[in-house]
């Protein structure tokens, strides 16, 4: 039990259809986070939401939307994809109000698109 | 903005012998702090180690530990007695204690695969 879970773990769609990513704390944590974890290159953050608020937008296309629904869960909405955007997704959560509390990550959901 | 370098794509070591990975970093801010995180073949990033910036003393977890030299902007993970579990990615990560920074951002490393014989 990692106490973040994504699902799913696996994920293959084409570029016109609508999919959703899932993240699921159990930690308490008031913030959380998408990660887009990419071969050779570093972690990318794409969103942050803080007491469901969102925070931070790194420049990610519309075609990838995030929602909170409450501090427990986050989604990521993808729609009309392209084949580079295949990658690894990562979900985190943290302790927003401590500086030094670090995250905790899901295993991930691999994306392929097709 | 910051930057986390780390510059050995792969490393090597025997089973309980030790590996030193290296990480540097590139900012202009005196307070933040520094972590190395471990991604298995499950994909967990499961976290290592972390250490404060205003603190001298090396951070230390059992078999792990690291160098941070604050004014080279280095920060290396030591693992001893290595083991076959510790075969995995390692990230280095770098967050700013600026109260201006909202929320955890972390800036990753790209990663060193570490491989450990038998």
């Amino acid at each position: 039990e990692t106490g973040v879970t994504q699902t799913p773990r696996h994920l293959v769609m084409g570029m016109t259809n609508k999919k959703s990513l899932k993240c699921e704390q159990h930690l308490g944590h008031n913030a959380m986070y998408w990660y887009k974890q990419s071969a050779k290159k570093p972690l990318e953050l794409m969103f942050v939401y803080s007491l469901e608020e969102r925070v931070e937008n790194n420049s990610v296309p519309s075609r990838f939307s995030p929602e909170c629904p409450n501090s427990s869960h986050l989604f990521l909405h993808l729609h009309t994809l392209q084949p580079e955007d295949s990658a690894l997704y990562l979900c985190a959560s943290s302790q927003d109000s401590g500086q030094n509390s670090p995250l905790h990550f899901g295993n991930g959901t691999r994306l392929t698109v097709t | 903005a910051q930057t986390v370098t780390q510059s050995q794509p792969e490393m090597s070591v025997q089973e309980a012998e030790t590996v030193t990975l290296s990480c540097t970093y590139d900012t202009s801010e005196s307070d933040y702090y520094l972590f190395w995180y471990k991604q298995p073949p499950s994909r967990q990033m499961i976290l290592v180690i972390r250490q404060e910036a205003y603190k001298q003393q090396n951070a230390t977890e059992n078999r792990f530990s690291v160098n941070f030299q604050k004014a080279a902007k280095s920060f290396s993970l030591k693992i001893s007695d290595s083991q076959l579990g510790d075969a995995a990615m390692y990230f280095c990560a770098y967050r700013s204690a600026s109260l201006r920074e909202y929320g955890n951002k972390l800036v990753f490393g790209a990663g060193t695969i570490l491989r450990v014989k038998s």
